[in-house]
C-alpha cells in the first residue's frame, strides 16, 4: 500500500510568490496534518484537518492556509512567500482526529530566494 | 497542555555498544506517545508507539522505548547501536481526550563511531 505522498518534492520560489503543496493521505486516512521543519530544527504543526474540516491551527500567521478535499487529499498554500519560508513542509496522515499514529510523507523541500 | 523535553541535543556512540536517548513528557490527559526517526533528507519514519497498552514497547530495528508514568519518561534504547543508526530522533506526545495536536521535541543527533 502507498504511504503518505507528497509533490512537488522540491521548488524553488521567490519571495511574494504563492506555493501550493499536495498531499494524498494513505488510504483509509481521514485526517491530515501540515508541519513545517527549518533546517535543525523538530517539525512545528501548521494544520490539522479531519473530514474536510480545519480541527487546529498552529501559531503561523495567515498567509498559510490550507483545506483538505472530498478524496481526503490535501493543499497547503503560502502566499507572499517570505526567505523564512525556506523549510521542509511534512504531511502526515491518521485515521481519525483522536491519539492514532501519525505517518508522515517524505516532505516537499521548499527554498525561497 | 503538554510538552516533550529531549534532555539531549546529541548523543554520541561506538558501534556496537548501548544506545540511550531520554524523553520526558507533561501532559493534562493519558498522552499517547511515539518515536520517530529521521535520516538526513528523508521524512519522519515511525520507531515505535506507546498508546497505553504494555509499558515496554518494542519498535523496529531493536529499537525499544518503556513508558513510566512516575517518571513522566519514555526513553528510547537499543542494545546495540548500528552505523545505519545515525539520524536525528524525535521524542512526540499527543493528548487522548485532550488536545489530538502533536507535540514534538526538539530531536536528538544520534552520532555512530566505527
Amino acid at each position: 500500500d502507498a504511504g503518505v505522498t507528497q509533490s512537488p518534492t522540491h521548488l524553488i520560489k521567490t519571495r511574494g510568490q504563492h506555493v501550493t503543496l499536495r498531499c494524498s493521505p494513505i488510504s483509509g486516512h481521514k485526517s491530515v496534518s501540515w508541519y513545517q521543519q527549518v533546517l535543525g530544527q523538530g517539525p512545528q504543526f501548521i494544520f490539522q484537518y479531519y473530514e474536510k474540516e480545519e480541527r487546529g491551527r498552529g501559531n503561523f500567521p495567515d498567509r498559510f492556509s490550507a483545506r483538505q478535499f472530498p478524496n481526503y487529499s490535501s493543499e497547503l498554500n503560502v502566499n507572499a512567500l517570505l526567505l523564512g519560508d525556506s523549510a521542509l513542509y511534512l504531511c502526515a496522515s491518521s485515521l481519525e482526529d483522536s491519539g492514532n499514529t501519525i505517518y508522515f510523507g517524505e516532505g516537499s523541500w521548499l527554498t525561497v530566494v | 497542555a503538554q510538552s516533550v523535553t529531549q534532555l539531549d541535543s546529541h548523543v554520541s556512540v561506538s558501534e556496537g555498544t548501548p544506545v540511550l536517548l531520554r524523553c520526558n513528557y507533561s501532559s493534562s490527559y493519558s498522552p499517547s506517545l511515539f518515536w520517530y526517526v529521521q535520516h538526513p533528507n528523508k521524512g519522519l519514519q515511525l520507531l515505535l508507539k506507546y498508546t497505553s497498552a504494555a509499558t515496554l514497547v518494542k519498535g523496529i530495528n531493536g529499537f525499544e522505548a518503556e513508558f513510566k508514568k512516575s517518571e513522566t519518561s519514555f526513553h528510547l534504547t537499543k542494545p546495540s547501536a548500528h552505523m545505519s543508526d545515525a539520524a536525528e530522533y524525535f521524542c512526540v506526545v499527543r493528548g487522548v481526550g485532550g488536545s489530538y495536536i502533536p507535540t514534538f521535541g526538539r530531536g536528538t543527533s544520534l552520532i555512530v563511531h566505527p
